[in-house]
């Protein structure tokens, strides 16, 4: 299954509202997950099955979709915000990861 | 506290072999599903193999398929990633993870481990 995040990267201020988009080359229902990494740092799961969010995940965060379309939204951006997020589908074996959206500062 | 450390990277040969091992601590090692995720530099993250609490079931990247082993040793809370025929675009960070039953999300990564392969 092919993953495909849009945009690539983003340029945002602090306090905006940002939208990221993963659409699947299947169906994936919800298993679709939403990771952030920062630079040299290994990934920290933030959303799973679409639209829980991890232990400690700031409530601005927020999922949503299923079948193959899907986003992740940061409702108002902070500062430590500001780093690369993947999706990645866990309902077919093997997992597979979308190419990334870098979000970075205006 | 959940605690994944890998080893067993560094430079190998075009062709050559590597062990990755991750210690794992904090959890019940033996009921939890477990998975190698892989980046290569200024690259996106990689799905490279996954495997059973109890290792009866694995899964692979195609790109590895053939070539990469993963297995476990549950009385040790170790997972492995045996790695064979090494090109340069196996060239990456090797992060651990492991995975949450049912929705298999990776809840908790390791650090990451280097490998680089060249002549």
């Amino acid at each position: 299954i092919q993953m495909t995040q849009s945009p690539s990267s983003l340029s945002a201020s602090v306090g905006d509202k940002v939208t990221i988009t993963c659409r699947a080359s299947e169906r994936v229902s919800t298993y679709l997950n939403w990771y952030q990494q920062k630079p040299g740092k290994a990934p920290k799961l933030l959303i799973y099955f679409s639209d829980k969010l991890d232990n400690g995940v700031p409530s601005r965060f927020r999922g949503s979709g299923s079948g193959t379309d899907f986003t992740l939204t940061i409702m108002s951006l902070q500062p430590e915000d500001f780093a690369t997020y993947y999706c990645q589908q866990t309902y077919t074996a093997p997992d597979t990861f979308g190419q990334g959206t870098k979000l970075e500062m205006k | 506290e959940v605690q994944l450390l890998e080893s067993g990277g560094g430079l190998a040969l075009p062709g050559g072999s590597l062990r990755l091992s991750c210690e794992a601590s904090g959890f019940s090692f033996g009921k939890v599903a477990m998975a190698w995720v892989r980046q290569a530099p200024g690259q996106g993250l990689e799905y490279v193999a996954g495997i059973s609490g109890s290792g009866g079931s694995t899964d692979y990247a195609d790109s590895v398929k053939g070539r990469f082993i993963i297995s476990r040793d549950n009385s040790n809370t170790t997972l492995f990633l045996q790695m064979r025929g090494l090109r340069g675009d196996d060239a990456a960070t090797y992060y651990c993870a492991k995975r949450v039953g049912g929705w298999r999300h990776l809840d908790c990564w390791g650090q990451g481990i280097k490998v680089a392969v060249s002549s």
